[in-house]
């Protein structure tokens, strides 16, 4: 099984700063790895997959980029309404498997 | 639209069995991709529970393995989990969705596995 390694567990940004969040695999997952946000009460909802390819109606602030097995979420100026848990997760191999998240709050 | 609903019941007893279906909406099962159970205890991370094609074949998490059938009925375009033997570490709110990089969710249902 693939384990998925985030950090930080909590990011505290100012709104309009740049939020960098890490995901490390502890075996190579090519660029098969997805970010996904979550809310409170919400369901998680895909930002990015193929690594860096943004899903349908991402904003152009979100990039996701990769080197061997380490990932990052980069958010170039955090609005308000990107303060949320974000996590990463590899579909390379079965079974699929979950970094434990990042929150990203209000500093 | 893609949409995907979660239904069953919201309270199961200890030793018993969870029972979930997904309705899936706006595409048809037989067109392709893995549908999957996802879920995520209260006030923690997401656990991939399994995954199943339209042909049946499955992938399981393996900590869940021997207790999880996951099925597809094509023919009503939904698919559905059991959980055997449940504690109340399998209360959880419960998703379905699709694909290996899961552009649809379920809105989710909690589950409570309570006496």
């Amino acid at each position: 099984e693939i384990v998925m390694t985030q950090s930080p567990a909590t990011l505290s940004v100012s709104p309009g700063e740049r939020a960098t969040l890490s995901c490390r695999a502890s075996q190579s997952v090519a660029i098969n790895l997805a970010w996904y946000q979550q809310k409170p009460g919400q369901a998680p909802r895909l930002f990015i997959y193929g690594a860096s390819t943004r899903a349908t109606g991402i904003p152009a602030r979100f990039s996701g980029s990769a080197s061997g097995t380490e990932f990052t979420l980069t958010i170039s100026s955090l609005q308000s309404e990107d303060f949320a848990v974000y996590y990463c997760q590899q579909y390379s191999n079965w079974p699929l498997t979950f970094g434990g998240g990042t929150k990203v709050e209000i500093k | 639209q893609v949409q995907l609903q979660e239904s069953g019941p919201g309270l199961v007893k200890p030793s018993e069995t969870l029972s979930l279906t997904c309705a899936v909406s706006g595409f048809s099962i037989n067109n392709g991709y893995y549908w999957g159970w996802i879920r995520q205890p209260p006030g923690k991370g997401l656990e991939w529970i399994g995954s199943v094609y339209n042909t049946g074949s499955t992938y399981y998490s393996p900590s869940l393995k021997s207790r999880v059938t996951i099925s597809v009925d094509t023919s009503k375009n939904q698919f559905s989990l059991k959980l055997s033997s449940v504690t109340a570490a399998d209360t959880a709110v419960y998703y379905c969705a699709r694909g290996n990089s899961i552009d649809h969710w379920g809105q989710g249902t909690l589950v409570t596995v309570s006496s």
